[in-house]
């Protein structure tokens, strides 16, 4: 899998839009992005996903780069609820599963929304 | 719709002893992965369980084992604790033939 890298630490201020960067420049064309964050002492939250497309969902919205080797994470309207690591992950997903579920968690950006 | 949920929580253990952590997928998951996260670090991938059997392994030694259960729920077992073996440890679920993969609270383990 791509390697990624993430700044360490980002501070944003609470209702503004958080734009978090992810460089995975050796990424293949098989290759998803997979965006998760870690609230303190909690599992990891599903945030977004996305192949080549720009994605949207009710959290966040993923825009991937036309030539895929960077992508950027955006939170629209940050809350201090939002204040968490979060890690850019980049996976084969095979259809047949062999690959598939096994993520590798770099340091991720340590996110500080601020009132 | 239940997520992914283990037991216990928290737990302290003697460094020797042996220990067992439980995971019940999300509904309709078949597939279970286990991480090991020391402090300060990101989740590390222990192995993967799916139809009963580990399918992929990271760089854990023995004492780490796992089993599938025909409901799909899974448990992880470590034998012989050492210090260094403290760190919460993830369960995530998610679809053999799916493309999320979601995690649980995990599991606080404290060997003393």
């Amino acid at each position: 899998d791509a390697k990624t890298t993430q700044p360490t630490s980002m501070d944003c201020a609470e209702g503004r839009a958080a734009n978090l960067p992810c460089n995975h420049s050796t990424i293949s064309g098989n290759e998803y992005v997979y965006w998760y964050r870690q609230i303190h002492s909690q599992g990891p939250q599903y945030i977004i996903h996305g192949l080549k497309n720009n994605e949207t969902n009710e959290m966040a919205s993923l825009i991937i780069t036309e030539d895929r080797k960077s992508s950027t994470l955006i939170l629209p309207h940050a809350t201090l609820r939002d204040t968490a690591v979060y890690y850019c992950i980049v996976i084969v997903y095979n259809a047949g599963g062999t690959s598939y579920g096994k993520l590798t968690f770099g340091q991720g950006t340590i996110l500080t929304v601020h009132p | 719709d239940a997520g992914v949920t283990q037991s216990p929580t928290h737990l302290i253990k003697t460094r020797g002893q042996q220990v067992t952590l439980r995971c019940s997928p999300k509904s309709g998951h078949d597939t279970v992965s286990w991480y090991q996260q020391a402090l300060g670090q990101g989740p590390q991938f222990i192995f993967q369980y799916y139809e009963e059997e580990e399918r992929q392994r990271g760089n854990f030694p023995d004492r780490f084992s796992g089993h599938q259960f025909p409901n799909y729920s899974s448990e992880l077992n470590v034998n012989a604790l050492l210090l260094g073996d403290s760190a919460l440890y993830l369960c995530a679920s998610s679809l053999e033939q799916g493309n999320t993969i979601y995690f649980g609270e995990g599991s606080w383990l404290t060997v003393v």
